[in-house]
C-alpha cells in the first residue's frame, strides 16, 4: 500500500544545531507540504513543492528550508534550530490535479521535536 | 486571505450524546470543504469532504454540508462513542493558486462512557 512516512519520530536538540527531518511518499503524488503543528494555532504551512526542483514558502517558513531533488522526498531543514520551532512537524501530499475528488491531502505520522 | 473558525474546545459529551461542532470560513472561489480527524499520537486523516456548495460528506456515521450561503461546513454525529475521542479539524481548499489546505485551529473531542 501507497504510504507516507516520517523520521525521526521523535528528536531532542539543542539550540543553534541543524536539524533535518525526513519525508518519504509512495503515492508518486507531485505536490509535497511542511505543516507545524502548535496549541490554539491548528496546522501552519511551512512549506511546499509541486515538483521536482520546486519549491514555495508558506506562511511561516522563516528559520525552515527544503529542497526537492525526486519525487517521493521534501526534508525540512532548520538551520539553527530555535525554542520557538519546538512543535509537531506533519509532512503531507497530494495529488497534483483532480479538483473533482476534493485534492485530498495525506499526512504522515508527524515528528515531535524539542529543542533545548 | 481564506480562513478557517472552528469552534474552542475541549468538548465533553457522554456516550450516544448528539454531537456538532461549528465551522466557518472565509474563502474567494469555490474551495473544498474538509473535516480531518488526528487520534491521539497519529497524524491527520480525512473524515470527510465536500467539493461544491450543498454537497454533504459522510463517514463513519458523521456529517458535514457544505452551506455556501452561510459559509459554513458544521460536523455532526447523531450518538458519539468514547472512540470517536480526538481532535477534529476544518480545513479549506484547495483553490486557484494555493493547493495547500487552510486550517481551523481544531476542537478537542472527549466523550465519557
Amino acid at each position: 500500500d501507497a504510504e507516507i512516512t516520517q523520521s525521526p519520530r521523535h528528536k531532542i536538540t539543542e539550540t543553534g544545531r541543524q536539524v533535518t527531518l525526513a519525508c518519504h511518499q509512495t503515492w508518486n503524488h507531485n505536490n509535497m507540504f511542511w505543516y507545524r503543528q502548535d496549541l490554539g494555532h491548528g496546522l501552519r504551512l511551512i512549506h511546499y513543492s509541486y515538483g521536482v526542483q520546486d519549491t514555495n514558502k508558506g506562511e511561516v517558513s522563516d528559520g525552515y528550508s527544503v529542497s526537492r531533488s525526486n519525487t517521493e522526498d521534501l526534508p525540512l531543514t532548520l538551520e539553527s534550530a530555535a525554542s520557538s520551532q519546538t512543535s509537531v512537524y506533519f509532512c503531507a501530499s497530494s495529488e497534483a490535479s483532480g479538483r473533482a475528488r476534493g485534492n485530498e491531502q495525506f499526512f504522515g505520522p508527524g515528528t515531535r521535536l524539542t529543542v533545548l | 486571505g481564506n480562513s478557517v473558525t472552528q469552534m474552542e474546545g475541549p468538548v465533553t459529551l457522554s456516550e450516544e450524546a448528539f454531537l456538532t461542532i461549528n465551522c466557518t470560513y472565509t474563502a474567494t472561489g469555490y474551495p473544498s470543504l474538509f473535516w480531518y480527524v488526528q487520534y491521539p499520537g497519529e497524524g491527520l486523516q480525512l473524515l470527510l469532504k465536500a467539493t461544491k456548495a450543498d454537497d454533504k460528506g459522510s463517514n463513519k456515521g458523521f456529517e458535514a454540508t457544505y452551506r455556501k450561503e452561510t459559509t459554513s461546513f458544521h460536523l455532526e454525529k447523531g450518538s458519539v462513542q468514547v472512540s470517536d475521542s480526538a481532535v477534529y479539524f476544518c480545513a479549506l481548499g484547495p483553490d486557484t493558486g494555493r493547493r495547500a489546505l487552510t486550517f481551523g485551529s481544531g476542537t478537542r473531542l472527549q466523550v465519557q462512557p
